[in-house]
């Protein structure tokens, strides 16, 4: 089955500065790749999402990047607020409307004013 | 719009007790929905994946018979934590596919913690 790895398990970053957050997963046929933010004591939100027939996808400050080859994809952050600390959780399933998610362990990042 | 609500957003049973955890889609239908369990600083561990109109579909190691699932309509799937011990203390989430989108996003309710004492 698919695994999900994800680093680093915590990063802070000073306001404005960019932050990168890293996923692999094991299972080649996995097509969708999605992140999710999640804030304390609620679910998770989604915040952008990749299919595997795009390498890049870029929303406002949010970016997400895919590398099939090396079944690897990121999240990218730029100029980061205070409201983008939580907890962000990568994903990745076989597209098929009944497949559900393996999610990566998650990074709880802290941006420092 | 694609709203997920949960009822209740906490609840806390005495040992040995059952509790229902309500999942509803408030804007659209879902055929499949997924509950979600998560320990503190952990990740989201899937626990079932729930059909409607057929029976819920258990991740290895996760117990059908304590962990009741019931997709009885478009909208709606309940988890029931049936006789629950304090090691069932967990945050329960769940999430929904819209059905009428070709989109293979999963919106997540705002989750249920259960604290059994």
């Amino acid at each position: 089955g698919e695994n999900v790895e994800q680093h680093p398990s915590t990063l802070s970053v000073q306001e404005g500065d960019s932050a990168v957050i890293k996923c692999t997963y094991s299972d080649s046929a996995s097509n969708y790749f999605p992140w999710y933010k999640q804030e304390l004591g609620k679910g998770p939100q989604l915040i952008i999402d990749i299919r595997s027939n795009v390498g890049e996808k870029k929303d406002q400050r949010i970016a997400v990047t895919l590398n099939k080859t090396a079944k690897h994809f990121s999240l990218h952050i730029t100029e980061t607020q205070p409201e983008d600390s939580a907890v962000y959780f990568c994903a990745a399933s076989f597209m098929d409307y009944g497949q559900n998610f393996v999610f990566g362990p998650g990074t709880r990042l802290s941006v420092l004013p | 719009g694609a709203v997920v609500s949960q009822h209740p957003s906490w609840v806390i049973c005495k040992s040995g007790t059952s509790v229902k955890i309500e999942c509803r889609s408030l804007d659209f239908q879902a055929t499949t929905m997924f509950w979600y369990r998560q320990f503190p600083k952990q990740s989201l561990m899937l626990m079932a994946t729930s059909n409607e109109g057929s029976k819920a579909t258990y991740e290895q190691g996760v117990e059908k018979d304590k962990f009741l699932i019931n997709h009885a309509s478009l909208t709606l799937s309940t988890l029931t934590v049936t006789s629950a011990h304090p090691e069932d203390s967990s945050f329960y989430i769940c999430s929904a596919r819209d059905q009428g989108r070709a989109t293979y996003e999963q919106y997540f309710g705002p989750g249920t913690r259960l604290t059994v004492t």
